[in-house]
């Protein structure tokens, strides 16, 4: 069974800064879709960026960017420029690629993450 | 951009009620969840909808819970004797294949 790991409850970092929150992964599948969620106080679930595992060129999606490593199953996101509305949960999900999931997300714990001003 | 309707956006009910929680997902999307979040815990897969059937459930999904598309839009979760630890946010999504995953606001439900 996959399963999602962030080992980082929490993170705060000041305004304009970078920050890199991380997440590996287990998973015997060799085709997979990863992602990173935000979840703001209003706990909507926003996507933030995604993977295929497929392609080796790290996704990118303004100020935020993946670090990908497939053999070492790791999915880091970097933030840039970190801004007051960053403030965040940030969740890494890992999806199948393969039907039988039925494209069931599977998710990490979570990292808080503070921009302080 | 499309969106996924959730309503209501938070329900109170007491322990031992029925609660039915209702979704309007995405009209050209073929596949349907239900996930839900305990305060201050992970996100957790409930079921998944496809074909107007279940096409995969959690441990979770016990039998105080069903799922419908009576109408060809709507999509509702109903938990027949709600406990106090189904309090919880429940996101209903839609999916059209793979990615694209669109979730609603959720429903913040609180058993008492």
């Amino acid at each position: 069974a996959q399963t999602v790991t962030q080992s980082q409850p929490e993170m705060s970092v000041q305004e304009a800064e970078t920050v890199t929150l991380s997440c590996t992964y287990d998973t015997s599948e060799s085709n997979y879709y990863l992602f990173w969620y935000k979840q703001p106080p209003s706990r909507q679930m926003i996507l933030v960026i995604r993977q295929e595992a497929y392609k080796q060129q790290n996704a990118t999606e303004n100020r935020f960017s993946v670090n990908f490593q497939k053999a070492a199953k790791s999915f880091s996101l970097k933030i840039s420029d970190s801004q007051l509305g960053d403030t965040a949960m940030y969740f890494c999900a890992f999806m199948s690629e393969g039907g039988h999931s039925n494209y069931q997300l599977i998710w990490g714990a979570g990292t808080k993450l503070i921009i302080k001003p | 951009e499309p969106e996924v309707t959730q309503t209501p956006s938070h329900q109170v009910t007491q322990m031992g009620q029925e609660v039915i929680l209702r979704c309007v997902p995405i009209s050209n999307h073929l596949y349907f969840y239900w996930y839900r979040q305990i305060l201050g815990q992970k996100v957790e897969f409930l079921v998944s909808f496809y074909n107007n059937e279940i096409s995969e459930k959690s441990e979770i999904f016990d039998d105080q819970f069903s799922v419908e598309r009576p109408d060809g839009s709507n999509f509702t979760l109903k938990i027949r004797s709600t406990k106090l630890e189904d309090s919880a946010m429940y996101f209903c999504a839609s999916n059209p294949e793979i990615y694209g995953y669109t979730f609603g606001s959720g429903t913040r439900l609180t058993v008492v």
